[in-house]
């Protein structure tokens, strides 16, 4: 059974660029949830989604970012206009149900760096 | 609002050596508490959580860590380090009473090195 699976796993964009970010839950997971690690910090929460759903997005910048979960395909955590702050590595994971109780299983991570 | 302080960002053992990492955390309800270890250029893995019940979890590799209310702590331990256990640790506590939607906070990481 894969893993969670993020792609691409480094990103280099210009300052005013776009950045997607994918994440490909584990089989048999509705439940996302990205973060965001910036350098020398803790992971931070961003969004959780269920397919199709936005579910809570008190994380996310009001500005620039947007994610979607769509029915099929992966999860799509969607960067524009990206500015030098955006660089951090970018973490999604997935669970087979929402809340603490059930484990979230980590991908390896976007690590986006923007120029 | 809940959060987590890790002490000391680097922590250095010889191999053998008891591994002793902090964590203190801050909630105005029972808090959910996890450790997860990150190697390099991975994602995330579970080593252990604390939801109800017995105090001292026991996870895996080795690595336990006791919950103690009294103290806000949720300090991880392994009696014996092994080379394989450098890595960088983090703690976390759940966001929200019963963590029904499961959002996580983190520490800021605390690097594990063993000497050999």
């Amino acid at each position: 059974n894969a893993g969670v699976m993020q792609n691409p796993r480094h990103l280099v964009r210009r300052r005013g660029q776009e950045a997607r970010l994918r994440c490909s839950p584990m089989k048999g997971h509705s439940h996302v949830y990205w973060y965001r690690q910036l350098p020398e910090e803790g992971l931070k929460f961003m969004v959780y989604l269920q397919k199709e759903n936005i579910i809570d997005e008190s994380g996310m910048p009001k500005e620039r970012f947007s994610a979607e979960f769509p029915k099929e395909g992966p999860s799509i955590l969607r960067i524009q206009q990206v500015v030098r702050g955006d660089s951090a590595a970018y973490f999604c994971a997935s669970s087979p149900n929402s809340g603490v109780l059930y484990e979230q299983y980590f991908g390896p991570g976007t690590r986006l760096t923007v120029t | 609002a809940q959060s987590v302080t890790q002490l000391g960002s680097h922590v250095s053992v010889s191999e053998g050596a008891l591994v002793l990492l902090r964590c203190n955390y801050s909630s105005s309800v029972p808090p959910y508490l996890f450790w997860y270890v990150q190697y390099p250029n991975q994602g995330l893995q579970l080593l252990l959580k604390y939801t109800t019940g017995a105090t001292l979890v026991k996870g895996i590799n080795g690595f336990e860590a006791e919950f103690k209310k009294s103290e806000t702590s949720f300090h991880l331990t392994k009696p014996s380090a092994h080379m394989s256990d450098a890595a960088e640790y983090f703690c976390a506590v759940s966001d929200e009473y019963g963590g029904s939607q499961g959002n996580l906070i983190f520490g800021k990481g605390t690097k594990l090195s063993v000497k050999p």
